[in-house]
């Protein structure tokens, strides 16, 4: 079936940092590719998507390209802020497949 | 306004009660979700309507009963809660894939935190 992976364990960097979490994923077919972003206490919200091969999404500085080569979408930010403290989910949902399969998540703690 | 809606936000009870969580959206959706996040196990789906006759089981369905009053509610019951259900509860809406749009951007409400002791 579809599945996500994330690297494990929480990330904790410096501001200004360069902050990537790595996604891979196992999925028949051209799947479309997500991250959403959770902030403390709120639910989770969309932040990039990509919808075929080699697109690259971004948004808020972030970015991430959907490599079908390696089954990847490995979200990166150049320079990270203290309001980038989040978990991060990699998401994918297939064409006639009704749901999005989520990754664990990643809880990233940005320090100043 | 929030687009989705989810009561109570936070609720404790304890082992055997029954309980009802609900769900309504602003945005018209047809296809609304219940999930549970428990820390290092992300988001599990349980149940998932495409319209008010439509209900399918998801991935943890087992202990859990939906009801989809109308398009815009969906309603989660624990029909006789144990600890193990203690979570962080989300709704999420979304709209039908099309050949424009032909993926599936869920929207979620802000969680309802539930303990059982």
């Amino acid at each position: 079936g579809d599945s996500v992976t994330q690297m494990e364990g929480p990330v904790t960097l410096s501001e200004e940092a360069f902050l990537t979490i790595n996604c891979t994923y196992t999925a028949t077919g051209y799947p479309s590719l997500f991250w959403y972003v959770q902030y403390p206490g709120e639910g989770l919200q969309l932040l990039l998507k990509a919808t075929k091969a080699d697109d690259k999404g971004s948004n808020k500085g972030f970015e991430a390209t959907y490599r079908k080569e390696t089954t990847s979408f490995h979200l990166e930010k150049g320079s990270v802020q203290v309001s980038d403290s989040a978990v991060y989910f990699c998401a994918l949902s297939r064409w006639g497949n009704n749901r999005l399969a989520f990754g664990k998540g990643n809880q990233v703690v940005v320090i100043p | 306004d929030a687009d989705v809606t989810q009561t109570p936000r936070n609720r404790i009870t304890k082992t055997g009660k029954r309980i009802m969580l609900e769900c309504s959206q602003t945005k018209g959706h047809d296809r609304m979700y219940w999930y549970r996040q428990d820390p290092g196990l992300g988001l599990r789906l349980i149940y998932y309507s495409f319209d008010v006759k439509d209900i399918n089981k998801g991935e943890i369905s087992d202990g859990y009963s939906v009801s989809r009053q109308a398009q815009a509610k969906f309603s989660l019951s624990l029909e006789s809660a144990i600890p193990n259900q203690t979570a962080l509860y989300f709704c999420a809406t979304s709209d039908l894939p099309d050949s424009s749009t032909p993926y599936n951007e869920q929207f979620f409400g802000p969680g309802t935190r539930l303990t059982v002791l």
